[in-house]
């Protein structure tokens, strides 16, 4: 079985530093990463995702993760925030790519300071 | 692009009422899920669908009970709910070819 921890429940960050918000997960097979966000009164969506080749994965509004197996890790970076990247920010791994059974970590909720 | 769409957004139920929640999707995808999403819990699984008619138990599946009768829709079912069950409820669904899940906007349930 996977699991996933996020430890960091709550991120205050100032706009236009970095952030970095963390992941790390158990599995006894190889796994697919995935990083999903959810705004305020929506469903996720699908920022990015790790299923193989390099280990660095890039979103199209600048944010990027690293897949670290000797870590077990997948922490997702932004060198530089805006307002509109307040959100909450889910981290999942799943067995297979087709991600049919997906397990979530219990959130990171991103806010950004003016 | 795919779209998964929950009959509701916000709906107030009364204790011991049954209740649906409904989830459809528009890119022929075999697979659907139902999760309910809990401050400091993340989501937590409670049934998956990889076929009209079939259903699996997810992680959470006590107190609820689903029902696949089209390839589209997914419906989520409280036969009798209870204050407990108020959370926010998000349908998913992937195809085998796909990578990763697209959700639903949600349907906040309240139960009083």
């Amino acid at each position: 079985a996977q699991s996933v921890t996020q430890l960091d429940s709550q991120v205050p960050v100032f706009e236009e530093a970095p952030v970095e918000l963390r992941c790390n997960y158990s599995s006894s097979v190889s796994v697919y990463l995935f990083w999903y966000v959810q705004y305020p009164n929506q469903g996720l969506q699908l920022l990015l995702k790790y299923l193989s080749g390099s280990t660095l994965v890039e979103s199209i509004n600048g944010f990027e993760a690293e897949f670290n197996k000797s870590q077990t890790s997948f922490h997702l970076r932004k060198p530089s925030v805006h307002i509109s990247d307040t959100a909450e920010y889910f981290c999942a791994v799943s067995a297979s790519p087709s991600g049919n059974q997906f397990y979530f970590g219990t959130g990171t909720s991103l806010t950004v300071i003016p | 692009d795919v779209k998964v769409t929950q009959s509701s957004r916000y709906l107030v139920k009364r204790t011991g009422e049954k209740v649906f929640l409904e989830c459809v999707q528009d890119m022929d995808h075999e697979n659907m899920f139902w999760y309910r999403q809990d401050p400091g819990l993340g989501l937590r699984l409670i049934y998956f669908s990889y076929d009209v008619k079939m259903k699996e138990k997810g992680d959470i599946p006590e107190g609820y009970s689903v029902s696949r009768e089209k390839k589209e829709r997914f419906s989520l079912i409280l036969e009798s709910a209870s204050t407990n069950q108020t959370s926010m409820y998000l349908c998913a669904s992937t195809s085998g070819d796909d990578y990763g899940y697209t959700f639903g906007s949600g349907t906040r349930l309240t139960v009083v």
